[in-house]
């Protein structure tokens, strides 16, 4: 079945510092999604992309979608203590009506 | 709106014992689903519903049942319950993508499940 792979699981950075999560399908995706998951919280939408070689940005966080459509990442410029939490991208293939495949998430912490 | 609603918030079980978990929308979306979530394992899907009247299993459906008798609701029930389905349980739903890519899912606030 359909894999998504998720690197690094965890990460620490001084805070200030960038961070960046890379996701790894085993399939070709119609489009991925990453959410956010606060300690204690439950995962909350972030942003889509759908298209071959997508960048979008929301503040200081990049997104991006490989041009193969099988792989994507996060990119957080000088991380903050808000940025705390785990990170998990969810791949979709053959828009297959909402059945998202979910990677093992990157956990990261920052120092202050 | 209340989004979506989960119940109880904690669970202490014993093996063998069962019981539903709890799960309510008012967005009026069409997709409702469950998930799982173990350490360093991610959401697995355990069952997800398209509509009412609608469900499949998805990557982890054995050991649990589901229902979808109206559009808000969509209990999660543990037949039979063992240690290794202790757990956080979360609930989401979203517009239906049939046809088209997904939408965002919204997640419930999470069921903590611990069976002895």
């Amino acid at each position: 079945g359909q894999q998504v792979m998720q690197i690094p699981q965890y990460q620490h950075v001084q805070e200030g510092e960038d961070f960046t999560t890379y996701c790894n399908s085993s399939t070709t995706l119609s489009n991925i999604q990453w959410y956010k998951q606060r300690p204690g919280g439950h995962p909350v939408f972030l942003i889509q992309l759908v298209k071959s070689g997508e960048v979008k940005k929301q503040k200081r966080l990049t997104f991006q979608f490989g041009e193969a459509k099988k792989n994507s990442s996060l990119h957080i410029t000088a991380t903050q203590t808000t940025d705390v939490g785990t990170y998990f991208c969810a791949g979709e293939v053959n828009n297959a009506g909402n059945m998202l495949t979910f990677g093992g998430g990157t956990r990261l912490m920052v120092k202050p | 709106n209340a989004g979506v609603t989960q119940t109880p918030k904690f669970q202490v079980l014993k093996t063998g014992q069962s019981m539903t978990l709890q799960c309510a929308q008012d967005m009026n979306h069409e997709y409702m689903s469950w998930y799982r979530q173990d350490p360093g394992m991610g959401l697995r899907l355990i069952h997800y519903s398209v509509g009412a009247g609608i469900t499949d299993q998805g990557e982890v459906p054995n050991g649990y049942n589901v229902s979808r008798s109206t559009t808000e609701d969509f209990p999660l029930r543990l037949l039979s319950a063992a240690p290794s389905q202790t757990s956080v349980y979360f609930c989401a739903s979203s517009y239906s993508g049939t046809g088209r890519y997904s939408y965002e899912q919204y997640f419930g606030p999470g069921t903590r499940l611990t069976v002895t």
